[in-house]
């Protein structure tokens, strides 16, 4: 079975800081995987995805987040926080069969 | 390029009533999803559908919950006699047939049972 799991359903972050959202998978088979964002009252919104042309892969906005297949994970990262990225991420997986399967989310908060 | 396109956006039903949320999927997609987002709580899968389809319904209740995607027309997500556990965020999906393609999101159908 086919699962995401997605560590610390809220970060805080100081504008300008580092920001990590963690992102477990687990598959059998080599999977594709997303990162999406929400903000307010709005629907989801593509950051990411990957599907096996190169692990680091770039996105909009300044995230990037890295397929690591020992690890089974797909972690989002921007080096540096803006007020702006305060938000709901999610992250997903897709096996096969246009099966998706969705993270609870991690809530990012900015202080400035 | 239009996107997915959900309506109503915003709906209000007493309970008892039923309740019906629309979505087109984008153009050349051929897969809807529905996805209910509850507060405070994560995005969770629903139904899957393909035109006149259902592929996977194993998130839906099995009572009051139905949806359908018919040959011409959006996909529609019918809940019969809404209960006040049955307000959350609504939210439609589509994708292209092929497995590993990105699925594109509408912007959600907020329904408040009152």
């Amino acid at each position: 079975a086919q699962s995401v799991t997605q560590l610390g359903s809220h970060v805080s972050v100081s504008e300008g800081a580092l920001v990590l959202l963690r992102c477990n998978y687990s598959s059998s088979v080599p999977p594709y995987l997303f990162w999406y964002v929400q903000y307010p009252n709005q629907g989801l919104q593509l950051l990411l995805k990957y599907t096996s042309a190169a692990t680091l892969v770039k996105g909009i906005n300044g995230f990037e987040a890295e397929f690591k297949k020992s690890e089974t994970s797909f972690h989002l990262t921007k080096p540096s926080a803006h007020m702006s990225d305060a938000a709901e991420y999610f992250c997903a997986v897709n096996v096969a069969g246009n099966q998706f399967y969705f993270g609870t989310g991690t809530s990012l908060t900015v202080i400035p | 390029n239009a996107g997915v396109m959900q309506n109503p956006r915003h709906l209000v039903r007493r309970r008892g009533q039923e309740a019906r949320l629309r979505c087109s999927p984008m153009k050349g997609h051929s897969h809807v999803y529905w996805y209910r987002q509850l507060p405070e709580e994560g995005l969770k899968f629903m139904v899957y559908l393909q035109k006149e389809n259902i592929i996977d319904e194993s998130g839906m209740p099995k009572e009051r919950f139905s949806a359908e995607f018919p040959k011409e027309g959006p996909s529609i997500l019918r809940i019969q006699q809404v209960v006040r556990g049955d307000s959350a965020a609504y939210f439609c999906a589509s994708s292209p047939l092929d497995s590993g393609n990105t699925i594109y999101f509408g912007e959600g159908s907020w329904l408040t049972v009152v």
